[in-house]
């Protein structure tokens, strides 16, 4: 799998936008871009995925650089709730493992 | 639909005592795979299964066997216990196609002593 790198925290004000930047400028033609997060204490939690298009869910949307080699997960509106560890993975879809870096520090201020 | 269940939350052991951390879930994932997360620090990946009767070995797989006879029964043997093992252990179960995404569980806390 190819290999990630995340600020190691950032902040984000109730409310605003968070965007969480990641890098992935050795991913391959076959991974995709995964996106976890992990509240404290809880097991990690699915956020969305995608190949080269822009994604978007109930959660968050997922934007890819044209090149593929970086991309950025967007929360439209941070709650305090979303105050987690982010993880950004690039792996082939139907591989069975996960490799976990450090992730993103997010802390939502009121 | 519970997703992943892990049992139990929480468990002591003496240094050399054996234990069965159990994980079942009810999605029909193919897919099932143990992670320990030690303080500040990512999960590693310890055994995986791609199906029943399948398993192989992760990234930290000493200490701890695994088997698969059901699809939805994944349980986690440590042989025995040592502090090196003082982690907080995830089950997560996928479908073998990657969509959706791993489904994880709200971990088992373990203190060797």
């Amino acid at each position: 799998d190819a290999k990630t790198t995340q600020p190691p925290s950032m902040d984000c004000a109730e409310g605003r936008a968070a965007n969480l930047p990641c890098n992935h400028s050795t991913i391959s033609g076959n991974e995709y871009v995964y996106w976890y997060r992990q509240i404290h204490s809880q097991g990690p939690q699915y956020i969305i995925h995608g190949l080269k298009n822009n994604e978007t869910n109930e959660m968050a949307s997922l934007i890819i650089t044209e090149d593929r080699k970086s991309s950025t997960l967007i929360l439209p509106h941070a709650t305090l709730r979303d105050t987690a560890v982010y993880y950004c993975i690039v792996r082939v879809e139907n591989d069975y493992k996960l490799s976990f870096g450090a992730g993103t520090t997010v802390t939502v201020r009121a | 639909n519970a997703g992943v269940t892990q049992t139990p939350k929480f468990q002591v052991l003496k240094t050399g005592q054996s234990m069965t951390l159990q994980c079942a879930q009810d999605m029909n994932h193919e897919y099932m795979s143990w992670y320990r997360q030690d303080p500040g620090m990512g999960l590693r990946l310890i055994h995986y299964s791609v199906g029943a009767g399948i398993t192989d070995q992760g990234e930290v797989p000493n200490g701890y066997n695994v088997s698969r006879s059901t699809t939805e029964d994944f349980p986690l043997r440590l042989l025995s216990a040592a502090p090196s093992q003082t982690s907080v252990y995830f089950c997560a179960s996928s479908y073998s196609t990657g969509a959706g995404g791993y489904t994880f569980g709200s971990g088992t806390r373990l203190t060797v002593v």
